[in-house]
This record gives C-alpha cells, structure tokens and sequence, in this order.
C-alpha cells in the first residue's frame, strides 16, 4: 500500500519569493513519483516527474523538486513565484508498470501568490 | 489539449437517483480512469480500463460501476446515488507506461455532481 502526505494545507507568500511545498510519501515497494498542478475550475496537469536517476527533477514554468529516498520526501520548490502560479498543487505516488497510472495522491496544498 | 471532453459538466440529482457520467477522448489511448476529487483528500481512483470491456476497481469503487464498450468512451454510473457521493469526478487518460516520456495521465476538465 502507498500513501502520500502533503504537509502544509495552505501556503501563502509573496511574488518573487521562494515556496517549498513539502510531500512525504510511504510505499512498501520502489515508486515513481509526480507532482501536478491545478488551476481553479480545471483538471490536472503535470509539472514533473521522478522515475530514476538524477535525484532533482526539473518540471514546467520553473518548479523543480528533489527525491529523498532515506527521508521518503519529494518536495516541490521555485526560486522566485509569480502570481499566476495561485494554484492547487498535487503530490502523487504510483507503483510503476501497469499500475503507472493508477496514482496514489496526498491532500493537495494551495499556493496562494499575493502581490 | 488532450482530447478529453467529460458530460456532464454540471449535475443536481436527489438521493437515490441513477446517475451516469461520460468521459469521451479522441485521442485512442487504451487506458482510462475515474478520479473523485474531495477537499482534504485529494483525488481517489474509483475505477479504471486497461482496453475495452476490461474494467476493474480502484480504491472507492463502492456504489460505483463502469463500462467500457469502445475505445473512446468510458462511462461511470452511480446505479443509487447518496450524499456522500457529492464530489467533482475526473476522467483520466493514457496509454501504457513503457519508458520514460510515456505512460503520462491527461485528465479531462470535470464533473461536479450534487447529490440532494
């Protein structure tokens, strides 16, 4: 079984600041790990994904995120915010192979980017 | 945009109703999902095709069932709808995962469901 943990509900912070949203995930088997973005009134997009290699994975509209295997951690950060990144963000897990998109996602956080 | 189009967008129905949704893609990818949406959980897999007419369930099937009888259309129905099925439900699509670059889930805009 998988779970995912999205450790802030809700973070607030200004334009041009750095954001870190944080996701702990637990799988008794290796995963392949995602985060998406949701914009209001919207489906789901993907801003990046790990599946092996290079531990820091670089997504879409300058987000980045590292894997941490020993602290089962996928943190989502960006240097500097814009507004139009105000938007629902989404940690997922999924176990790979024919399982690949059956994900397993944590809670949600929304990123709230004030001028 | 993939070509996903979900109807309906918008429903009101009353406890105890059949109610179905339709995901319609155009995009002739062999797998398909429905996703339930709710605040503090994210998104659950209800059910899900690996082609068609092979359906299996995801982890809130309960009160749920699928069909799939072609390769664009995947339809969930509701056969008795409660209030604890109010939610926003996500269709997802995507073909198999072989290697990197493959496999991506395109999910379409939604349906958000009242049940009274």
């Amino acid at each position: 079984a998988q779970s995912v943990t999205q450790l802030d509900s809700q973070v607030p912070v200004f334009e041009e600041a750095p954001v870190e949203l944080r996701c702990n995930y637990s799988s008794s088997v290796s995963v392949y790990l995602f985060w998406y973005v949701q914009y209001p009134n919207q489906g789901l997009q993907l801003l990046l994904k790990y599946l092996s290699g290079s531990t820091l994975v670089k997504g879409i509209n300058g987000f980045e995120a590292e894997f941490n295997k020993s602290q089962t951690s996928f943190h989502l950060r960006k240097p500097s915010v814009h507004i139009s990144d105000t938007a629902e963000y989404f940690c997922a897990v999924s176990a790979g192979g024919t399982s690949y998109g059956k994900l397993t996602f944590g809670q949600g956080t929304i990123l709230t980017v004030h001028p | 945009d993939a070509g996903i189009t979900q109807s309906p967008r918008h429903k009101v129905t009353e406890t105890g109703t059949p109610v179905t949704l339709r995901c319609h893609q155009t995009e002739n990818h062999r797998y398909m999902y429905w996703y339930r949406q709710d605040p503090g959980h994210g998104l659950r897999l209800i059910h899900y095709s690996y082609g068609v007419k092979d359906t299996d369930k995801g982890e809130v099937s309960d009160g749920y069932s699928v069909s799939r009888s072609k390769t664009e259309d995947f339809l969930l129905t509701l056969e008795s709808a409660t209030s604890s099925q109010t939610s926003v439900y996500f269709c997802a699509i995507s073909e198999p995962f072989r290697r990197e670059g493959t496999g991506e889930l395109f999910f379409g805009e939604g349906s958000r469901l009242t049940v009274l």
